[in-house]
Formats: C-alpha cells, sequence, structure tokens
C-alpha cells in the first residue's frame, strides 16, 4: 500500500540556519504530495503541495519539489526562524478507489533556537 | 470562507463513559476525515466519510464509530472509554476524496 517515511527528529537548528526534512513515499500511480505544519496545540496546516512530477510547491520560504524518480518531496528553507518551531508532516493521496486516500509520515519535530 | 471547526475543544471523562465528538467541515466540502493523535502513535486516521457514507476506516476497535449527516456535518463517538484513548482528535474536510485536506483544530479528550 501506499507510505511514506520522514527523516526522524527532532531537529534542532539555530536561526537563520538552512533547513532540510527529508521525505521519500511509496505509491501505486501518481499521488499529490503535501506538506502540513502543526505548531503546538493546534491543528494541521496545509504548508505547501505538488501535484504532479517535478512541480514546486512553495509557501513562507518553503520550497519542496515533486522528484518522481527518486520518490521523493524533501522540504527546504533557506534561513529558519524562531516561529519556524513545530512539527512537519509530509503526506500524500494514491488513487482515490484504492484504500485510505491521504498517508501521513510521522512527523518532524522542528526547533529553532535564538 | 470559515475554516473547519471542532467541538468541544477539551473534554474530561473517566473511563467506561462514552463521548461524542462534532465536526463541521468547510462549506462545500463533502468529505470528512477523522484523526487521533497521541505523542507516542503519531497521527492515525480513523476513518472518512464521503456522502453520508463511510469510505475507509483505519485500525480501531468497533468501540469507536462515526457519521456524517446529510449538510456534511460528521460526528464520531467512543463508548467505553479507555485511558488509551486520551488523545487530540483531528477531523479534516476535502471536498471529494483523494483533494487537499483541510484540518480543524482538534478536540483534545482526557480519559481519567
Amino acid at each position: 500500500g501506499n507510505s511514506v517515511t520522514q527523516m526522524e527528529g527532532p531537529v534542532t537548528l539555530s536561526e537563520e540556519a538552512f533547513l532540510t526534512i527529508n521525505c521519500t513515499y511509496t505509491a501505486t500511480g501518481y499521488p499529490s504530495l503535501f506538506w502540513y505544519v502543526q505548531y503546538p496545540g493546534e491543528g494541521l496546516q496545509l504548508l505547501l503541495k505538488a501535484t504532479k512530477a517535478d512541480d514546486k510547491g512553495s509557501n513562507k520560504g518553503f520550497e519542496a519539489t515533486y522528484r518522481k524518480e527518486t520518490t521523493s518531496f524533501h522540504l527546504e528553507k533557506g534561513s529558519v526562524q524562531v516561529s519556524d518551531s513545530a512539527v512537519y508532516f509530509c503526506a500524500l493521496t494514491g488513487r482515490v478507489n484504492y484504500g485510505q486516500n491521504f498517508v501521513f509520515g510521522p512527523g518532524t519535530r522542528l526547533s529553532v533556537l535564538p | 470562507k470559515a475554516g473547519v471547526t471542532q467541538t468541544p475543544r477539551y473534554l474530561i471523562k473517566t473511563r467506561g463513559q462514552q463521548v461524542t465528538l462534532s465536526c463541521s467541515p468547510i462549506s462545500g466540502h463533502r468529505s470528512v476525515s477523522w484523526y487521533q493523535q497521541t505523542p507516542g502513535q503519531g497521527l492515525q486516521f480513523l476513518f472518512e466519510y464521503f456522502s453520508e457514507t463511510q469510505r475507509n476506516k483505519g485500525n480501531f476497535p468497533g468501540r469507536f464509530s462515526g457519521r456524517q449527516f446529510s449538510n456534511s456535518r460528521s460526528e464520531m463517538n467512543v463508548s467505553t472509554l479507555e485511558l488509551g484513548d486520551s488523545a487530540l482528535y483531528l477531523c479534516a474536510s476535502s471536498p471529494k476524496p483523494g483533494e487537499t485536506q483541510y484540518f480543524g483544530p482538534g478536540t483534545r479528550l482526557l480519559v481519567l
């Protein structure tokens, strides 16, 4: 079945450091890929998405490129801020009629220190 | 457009009781999914409803049930609560299954 693998956290960075959170997936067909962010005490917010190979999703300085050849969707940000401290989830949605549609990774906790 | 709303936001129950949580999706969204989030198990899929029909169900015991109404609002029920049911319960809506999901703030349930 479909699955998402994320790098294990927690990830601790200093402010203005470069961020990469790795995400790889296994899916049948051509899934859409997502990054969600969860701030403390809140629900998940959609951060960015990409619906086909080579698409780049971007938002709030975060970027991720849909790489079909490596089945990856790594999240990057050039300069993190303390306010980026949160848990980040990679997710995919697969074929509508094939089992659970939305599959989430385990989440990666990011802590940014001033 | 108003986002996904969940009520109540916080709930304290004792073992053996039952609880009902409510979710109102974004206007026009007909698919609602429920997730349980705990520190140890992460985000786990409970079930998905579309047009009042359960489309998918996760690996949870029968004590967990849900339903969806004709206005797309959804409820989930947990009977005979156990300590391990303490969690954040998240609801997400999308226009149709397989489309981008938008989450509510969650209901935090504490079972004593």
